[in-house]
């Protein structure tokens, strides 16, 4: 059985860096040809994928937001991380993390707010 | 970006009858390996989203056969025979085929 959770600091200032934590079950990155994604929602609105990170520790970003992010794994422990600097109001948003490469496995997401 | 536009935005049905959504990708979805990397998501109302369909046609397991997807290069199709209050939310067309991925803006299916 896949699953998937995430966890974060709730809330969070501007300007500080925003760091998940995505623990799973059912598979492993040590696995050719897996991986974990990182994608988000503002309440109300669509989903913007984030990152990839596959099993050979290759990862790939979002363009639009490269600069800020940074995603890693812990095989062992079975964990995938991700961490997005300098975070403004506009990052506020629900964060899932999901298995790929087909996100056929989502987590329950976690609700991330960035306020003054 | 491949851009996925997604139509209707809304759709309203009634219990027992059917319904379709289209998604359409700004370049064709077929791969170097000839394979389709097109998705189709359920996220139900304070729930996180749930692959319902894969490579544009696949149901995933447990995913009741009202439920079809068809489609090719730049057009698919998300068809429900008949609607149930459990298939209440909203849909996104995922692709997989370009870097980055992306999705549909969604279309939310409610009750008449």
């Amino acid at each position: 059985q896949v699953t998937l959770k995430e966890s974060g600091p709730g809330i969070l200032q501007p300007s500080q860096t925003l760091s998940l934590t995505c623990t799973f079950s059912g598979f492993s990155l040590s696995t050719y040809g897996m991986g974990v994604g990182w994608i988000r929602q503002p309440s109300g609105k669509g989903l913007e994928w984030l990152a990839n990170i596959w099993w050979d520790d290759d990862k790939y970003y979002n363009p639009s937001l490269k600069n800020r992010l940074t995603i890693s794994k812990d095989t062992s422990n079975n964990q995938a991380f991700l961490k997005i600097t300098n975070v403004d109001t506009a990052d506020t948003a629900t964060y899932y993390c999901a298995r790929i490469p087909s996100f056929d496995y989502w987590g329950q997401g976690v609700m991330v707010t960035v306020s003054s | 970006d491949v851009v996925m536009t997604q139509t209707p935005v809304s759709l309203s049905v009634a219990i027992g009858q059917p319904a379709s959504i289209s998604c359409k990708s700004s370049q064709s979805l077929v791969g170097t390996s000839g394979k389709t990397y097109l998705n189709w998501l359920l996220q139900r109302p304070g729930q996180s989203p749930k692959r319902l369909i894969y490579l544009v046609s696949k149901l995933d397991s447990g995913i009741p056969d009202r439920f079809s997807g068809s489609g090719s290069e730049t057009d698919f199709t998300l068809k429900i025979s008949r609607v149930e209050a459990d298939d209440l939310g909203v849909y996104y067309c995922l692709q997989g085929t370009h870097f980055p991925d992306t999705f549909g803006a969604g279309t939310k299916l409610e009750l008449k």
